[in-house]
């Protein structure tokens, strides 16, 4: 069965830390990756994306992702976090047909000063 | 580019009433377009899929006759809660998928900003 899962549910990092937020899938074949950022209250952006080739992909807001086949994991990461990447981050596999997407639980993410 | 909305962004019913939202793509023709469901502090769930004049798709589960999704346009779709109660509170999100000439990758979803629905 195809699934996402985001091992935590919830991470403090202080301001200016690095960090990383793990994403494992189970799907068939190689799936569409992506991750995307929600505030409260708001519907979800898109951070990066991975369809094919180099496997280190960059996003929006000095993200990056890296897609490794071997550990079926996509882990977002991010040098130095500022406050207002506090949010819930969403790691999602999408079926390149239809499109579907299934996502993971969801990551808290909290900034301490 | 590749914008979305939905409306309104917040509504408050009755409990037996029947609310429509509306997803539009603002700025592409979308092929297709997702309803999803989203519970407080929980990830978001997939109701639907919509394509342009045909009938949706619901998802194991989801009641089709509660939830009505019309798919008019290849920029408007909408979903309506039908005999809305309470356990219909939640958030709904429309998403919209490229594809043709000119637009945006079949590949990527684009998401609109949500509808908080709280049924009283």
């Amino acid at each position: 069965a195809q699934s996402v899962t985001q091992p935590d549910i919830h991470i403090t990092v202080s301001e200016g830390a690095s960090l990383e937020l793990r994403c494992n899938y189970s799907y068939g074949a190689t799936p569409y990756l992506f991750w995307y950022v929600q505030s409260p209250g708001q519907g979800l952006q898109l951070l990066l994306k991975y369809f094919s080739g180099d496997t280190l992909v960059q996003g929006i807001k000095g993200f990056e992702a890296e897609f490794k086949r071997s550990q079926s994991s996509f882990n977002l990461r991010k040098p130095s976090v500022h406050w207002s990447d506090a949010a819930e981050y969403f790691c999602a596999v999408g079926a390149p047909f239809t499109g579907k997407l299934i996502f993971g639980q969801g990551t808290t993410l909290q900034v301490k000063p | 580019g590749a914008v979305v909305s939905q409306h309104p962004s917040w509504v408050i019913c009755k409990s037996g009433t029947s609310v429509k939202i509306e997803c539009r793509s603002l700025d592409f023709q979308a092929t297709t377009m997702f309803w999803y469901r989203q519970f407080p502090k929980q990830s978001l769930m997939l109701m639907a899929t919509s394509n342009e004049g045909s009938k949706a798709t619901y998802e194991q589960g989801v009641e089709k006759d509660k939830f009505l999704i019309n798919h008019a346009s290849l920029t408007l779709s909408t979903l309506t809660v039908t005999s809305a109660h309470p356990e219909d509170s939640s958030f709904y999100i429309c998403s919209a998928r490229g594809g043709l000439a000119g637009g945006p990758s079949l590949n990527e979803q684009f998401f609109g900003p949500g509808t908080r629905l709280t049924v009283l």
